[in-house]
């Protein structure tokens, strides 16, 4: 139980495009979805949090405008990054819980890694 | 204020061997600790979670951590390497009563293991 799926795992994109990888909760309803990027040999950075159906909440530094997140519903949440540059190329995994707590444990989907040229 | 401090970036140890990761954090609250491992190019798994019930946790393949407040610590262990052991892990503090996701990781430990 408690799988998280992300599509694409992987995309390749020219500068200037946008690129949206999916975040699913596939067998529980997220009542909370995570968003952090992960450079090569380091630890996770939170990007932002996001509750279905309202605005999500972005860490310090990090651009609303450029990275858009959407949580339609209990089960996906979409980050899509707009005008991507090679700067933006990371590996940009996801995780999501259904408690609101502390102790809740993250479950973490696989991971997209995303190049831009 | 809650913060970890992965105290090695790299362990490396033989096959057969114990293994010992560690960690300590700061936290102003009783916090929730929680180890994962993370294979190359994948998403990370939950080894154990400490949740202020028992202070010695045992999570999945063989792994098991201590709290100690006292310390600060929540050492991660492991009887006997195996090669499959071989991962990024990361020691995760969260201490704050409500959103799960405001969780502080650690820089990883990277465990090698040796034939």
């Amino acid at each position: 139980g408690a799988v998280v799926s992300q599509h694409p795992s992987w995309v390749i994109c020219k500068s200037g495009t946008s690129v949206k990888i999916e975040c699913r909760s596939l067998d529980f309803q997220a009542t909370t979805m995570f968003w952090y990027r992960q450079f090569p040999k380091q630890s996770l950075m939170l990007m932002a949090t996001s509750n279905e159906g309202s605005k999500a909440t972005y860490e310090q530094g990090v651009e609303k405008d450029k990275f858009l997140i959407n949580h339609a519903s209990l089960t996906l949440s979409t980050l899509t990054v707009t005008s991507a540059h090679p700067e933006d190329s990371s590996f940009y995994i996801c995780s999501a819980t259904y408690g609101t707590g502390r102790e809740d444990t993250q479950y973490f989907g696989p991971g997209t890694r995303l190049t831009v040229l | 204020a809650q913060s970890v401090t992965q105290l090695d970036s790299h362990v490396s140890v033989s096959e057969g061997t114990p293994v010992l990761l560690r960690c300590n954090y700061s936290s102003s609250y009783s916090p929730s600790l929680f180890w994962y491992v993370q294979h190359p190019n994948k998403g990370l798994q939950l080894l154990l979670k400490y949740t202020s019930a028992a202070t010695l946790v045992k999570g999945i393949n063989g792994f098991e951590a201590e709290f100690k407040k006292s310390e600060t610590s929540f050492h991660l262990t492991k009887p006997s390497a195996h090669m499959s052991d071989a991962a990024e892990y990361f020691c995760v503090v969260s201490d704050t009563n409500t959103n799960a996701g405001k969780s502080t990781f650690g820089d990883g430990t990277t465990l090698t293991v040796k034939p």
